[in-house]
């Protein structure tokens, strides 16, 4: 497509429940990025996909997140058993290449998750 | 951990007036970006610098990459209403996690007409 998108745009939930995000990147960018935006602070790094390398997990903020890329292409961020502190704004990004320079994200809209 | 301090955190200008957004770590970077980011939108990248002391200038916005590669400004001549919105900068890490970006937690700009 012309651009990053990401469903749904907004999710509330309950504490407790899972939830999945979706992401669909630019078509023929090999690496794509999840980073959350919570209110009043930066984009926090997530995980990073490249290609069919492994994934890049460092930045996810308890095993009750995951994320995977199905095809290098479409990408789902999932988080069990929710909790207040996981409202935030989930981000996706992608990208041609990476490295000094070569990183030019294209970001999503984002998906706005609220846990009551 | 590298951390990027973004100054001033709030600015609320008139059109017209010039303006500087600092974006400080005390950690190298191999590159530093500047993002533009509209309420309910994803951040849109302005540039990239990638050597020390390295200017880019695009219309009315100059950014400078500091010698060390550990701070980077934004300046904006003569703002506009159409300005208006979240400046993020970002570092890229340096090494081969240089995909990983750190960002600063943003300067909200209003520019009133």
């Amino acid at each position: 497509g012309a651009g990053v998108s990401q469903s749904p745009s907004n999710k509330v939930t309950e504490k407790g429940k899972d939830v999945e995000l979706r992401c669909d990147p630019i078509s023929g960018h090999t690496a794509l990025y999840w980073y959350r935006q919570s209110l009043g602070q930066g984009l926090e790094f997530l995980i990073y996909f490249q290609g069919n390398s492994a994934p890049d997990k460092s930045g996810l903020p308890s095993d009750r997140f995951s994320a995977e890329r199905t095809g290098g292409s479409v990408s789902t961020l999932t988080i069990q058993r929710t909790q207040q502190e996981d409202s935030a704004v989930y981000l996706c990004a992608s990208s041609l290449g990476t490295g000094p320079g070569a990183n030019v994200l294209t970001f999503g809209a984002g998906s706005r998750l609220t846990v009551l | 951990t590298q951390l990027l301090e973004q100054s001033p955190q709030f600015l609320s200008i008139q059109e017209g007036e010039n303006l500087t957004v600092y974006c400080n770590s005390s950690s190298v970077f191999s590159s530093l970006q500047w993002y533009r980011q509209e309420p309910g939108e994803g951040p849109v990248l302005l540039v990239t610098v990638v050597t020390g002391g390295e200017v880019k200038k695009l219309k009315r916005l100059t950014f400078q990459f500091g010698d060390a590669r550990k701070d980077s400004s934004l300046h904006i001549t003569a703002a506009q209403p159409g300005d208006t919105g979240l400046y993020l900068c970002a570092g890229g890490a340096s090494g081969g996690s240089n995909y990983k970006l750190t960002f600063g937690k943003g300067t909200l700009l209003t520019v009133n007409p």
